[in-house]
């Protein structure tokens, strides 16, 4: 088992460009999850997804769209990059109704925009 | 401030110590909770999951005390490899997406 993979692992972007993040898990979990990491501040949850074809805003969801046509497979878009977006993003996944089970996440993606 | 607080640290301490770490949450709505260990520049991993029974992995031990809103994570007889930031998560509600990371707490254990 792969576990929890993203593509790319950095990305260099200038302002105005756009990227697609991937994420794929092989666990067969139900929801996945896009965050952001910046220093000094905790995980923030920018989209989810609790099932093959639906999709929802976070906490930080503006400069953001995100599709989940496939059951494994989470895409994060960046239609205009922006510098406040230089972040590192990360992918994760749970159990439907994760309760108790807690989130697996995949090596994120370094993301620099200039 | 925060929904869910931790001192950042670091904390320094020697191997074999025992260090204690503290997490406070302010949504009385929490229902579920976590421990997790970020090592520098890598993904976030579960750690362990908080009971208010407590519960023990080894040299680890969780405890939930939900009247004080608090949550602890004991480590003994640290090893050099405990070294890491460990991350306090509290999920508000059913399902993961109002889970709340802390900023997380830098452990350095020396030789």
């Amino acid at each position: 088992n792969a576990g929890v993979t993203q593509t790319p692992k950095f990305r260099v972007l200038k302002t105005g460009q756009s990227m697609t993040l991937l994420c794929a898990q092989d666990m067969n979990h139900e929801y996945m999850y896009w965050y952001r990491q910046d220093p000094g501040m905790g995980l923030r949850l920018i989209h989810y997804s609790v099932g093959e074809g639906t999709t929802a805003k976070g906490e930080v969801p503006d400069g953001y769209n995100v599709s989940r046509l496939k059951k494994q497979n989470f895409l994060l878009g960046l239609e205009s990059a922006a510098p406040s977006q230089t972040s590192v993003y990360f992918c994760a996944s749970s159990y439907s109704g994760s309760k108790g089970w807690g989130q697996f996440f995949g090596p994120g993606t370094r993301l620099t925009v200039l | 401030r925060k929904e869910v607080e931790q001192d950042p640290g670091p904390f320094n301490v020697p191997e074999g110590a025992t260090v204690a770490f503290n997490c406070t949450y302010s949504n009385s709505a929490s229902q579920s909770f976590f421990w997790y260990r970020q090592d520098c520049r890598k993904e976030p991993k579960l750690l362990m999951s908080v009971y208010s029974s407590g519960n023990e992995d080894g040299r680890f031990t969780a405890q939930l005390n939900r009247a004080s809103q608090y949550i602890s994570l004991l480590i003994r007889d640290s090893k050099l490899s405990d070294s890491a930031t460990y991350l306090c998560v509290v999920n508000i509600g059913t399902g993961g997406f109002k889970t709340i990371f802390g900023a997380g707490t830098r452990l350095f254990v020396k030789a």
